[in-house]
């Protein structure tokens, strides 16, 4: 069981340039969490999605989109990278979005340098 | 809106002491609380929660936490803390009222001293 796997685990990136952060669970779970984690910040929310065809906007959304791509899938981009989104970046789900109280699990994290 | 706040950056305990990791909370509605642990280069791991009922809730690894309404707050307490507890803590609360947003403290370095 791989729980939440995200792609790509390091990243370098120029820029102005664009890119996508996959993210795919397999636990069936409705919701789906993008954090930034930065020191002295803690974890922030980018993005989530409660359920399947719906995303909402969370503390610090500017700069990225999301796609909740199916149930399983949740893809994060920035269009043109900038210095500030250098960051650690983890995807998350939970179960019985909307009315549930599931913890959260976490993916391995996603290292993004953007120069 | 909904917040957390941890007010200590860092907890240093001896080993075998007692530990305490202070959160306090803002939400609308009726709270559900999270602790979650991250060793080095590593994702996040759930620890406990509080949902409802029982006030003093308890987790993995020792760990157990004091829901307190009145004083909106959820401090993680341990009675005797090991070395391989050294982490960072982090506390969460989830608002159901608005979609399953779930945000964070900004976390609470804890350092278990030998």
């Amino acid at each position: 069981n791989a729980g939440v796997t995200q792609t790509p685990k390091f990243q370098v990136l120029k820029t102005g340039q664009s890119m996508t952060l996959q993210c795919a669970q397999d636990m069936n779970h409705n919701s789906m969490y993008w954090y930034r984690q930065d020191p002295g910040m803690g974890l922030r929310l980018i993005y989530y999605s409660a359920s399947e065809g719906t995303t909402d906007k969370g503390e610090v959304p500017n700069g990225y989109n999301v796609s909740r791509l199916n149930k399983r899938e949740f893809s994060l981009r920035l269009e043109s990278a900038a210095p500030s989104q250098t960051s650690v970046y983890f995807c998350a789900s939970s179960e019985n979005g909307g009315i549930g109280t599931g913890e959260l699990f976490f993916g391995e994290g996603s290292r993004l340098t953007v120069l | 809106a909904q917040s957390v706040a941890q007010p200590e950056d860092q907890v240093n305990v001896a080993e075998g002491n007692p530990l305490t990791v202070k959160c306090t909370y803002s939400v609308s509605g009726n709270p559900y609380l999270f602790w979650y642990v991250q060793y080095p280069n590593r994702g996040l791991q759930f620890l406990l929660k509080y949902i409802t009922g029982d006030n003093l809730v308890k987790g993995s690894y020792g760990f157990e936490a004091e829901f307190n309404k009145s004083q909106t707050s959820f401090h993680l307490k341990k009675p005797s803390a090991l070395v391989s507890d050294s982490a960072l803590y982090f506390c969460a609360v989830r608002d159901v009222r608005r979609d399953d947003k779930i945000i964070f403290g900004k976390g609470t370095r804890l350092h278990i001293l030998p």
